[in-house]
């Protein structure tokens, strides 16, 4: 099946702080991939989507300066969060497609617990 | 604008019977709906689709109903095992654009 990995599971880090994580489909290329961002007892929120060699679509309110995507190839996307604060502490999630249609289903990576002191 | 709606409470039911869980949602018509599933500090699962024109799609002890007049989606689990204790995210697509909204997710603890 399609297998997605996100790296690293977890990170605690200081306030000022840049982080990078990772999203790589294992066993199939991904034309689409997705960031969203889940604080608890919540849903899953969409930050962006991104399309491999093109700048990536952020929903509205979403920082694009502040959250750093590249889709540099169909197998792998980043996303950095630049100068981390406490309020950016959150559980980020990617998901990635493996076909440009819709309705196929995302396969999800297991989640970036980030934790800011 | 669009809402999407599950119960929030979580649902508490005993081994062997069927869960039920529902999706409601308001002020738009997706073409077709998913069903994930989430385990605490993981990602979704991808489980069902089901499209505007299938009342009814199963899948082992998963079954998926899709009323387009009274904009729901009800999820069933038989026979329900302590393993499918978990979350469950409903997740219709916004519009053209085709992107997932999920709904905020019911938590079903299936208890021996």
């Amino acid at each position: 099946g399609a297998v997605v990995s996100q790296h690293p599971s977890r990170v605690i880090c200081k306030s000022g702080t840049s982080v990078k994580i990772e999203c790589r489909s294992l066993d199939f290329q991904a034309t689409t991939m997705f960031w969203y961002r889940q604080f608890p007892k919540q849903s899953l929120m969409l930050m962006a989507t991104s399309n491999e060699g093109s700048k990536a679509t952020y929903e509205q309110g979403v920082e694009k300066d502040k959250f750093l995507i590249n889709h540099a190839s169909l197998t792998l996307s980043t996303l950095t969060v630049t100068s981390a604060h406490p309020e950016d502490s959150s559980f980020y999630i990617c998901s990635a497609r493996a076909h440009s249609a819709n309705r196929e289903p995302q396969h999800f990576g297991d989640g970036t617990r980030l934790s800011i002191l | 604008s669009q809402k999407i709606e599950q119960n929030s409470e979580a649902l508490n039911i005993q081994e062997g019977k069927t869960a039920t869980l529902t999706c409601n949602y308001t002020n738009y018509s997706p073409a077709y709906l998913q069903w994930y599933r989430q385990d605490p500090g993981r990602g979704p699962v991808f489980l069902l689709l089901i499209r505007e024109n299938e009342k009814e799609k199963r899948k082992e002890r998963l079954k998926v109903t899709f009323d387009t007049t009274l904009k729901q989606s009800l999820f069933h689990i038989t026979a329900s095992q302590p393993a499918d204790s978990a979350t469950y995210l409903c997740a219709p697509p916004v519009d053209a654009g085709n992107m997932l909204t999920f709904g905020g997710g019911t938590r079903l603890m299936v208890k021996p």
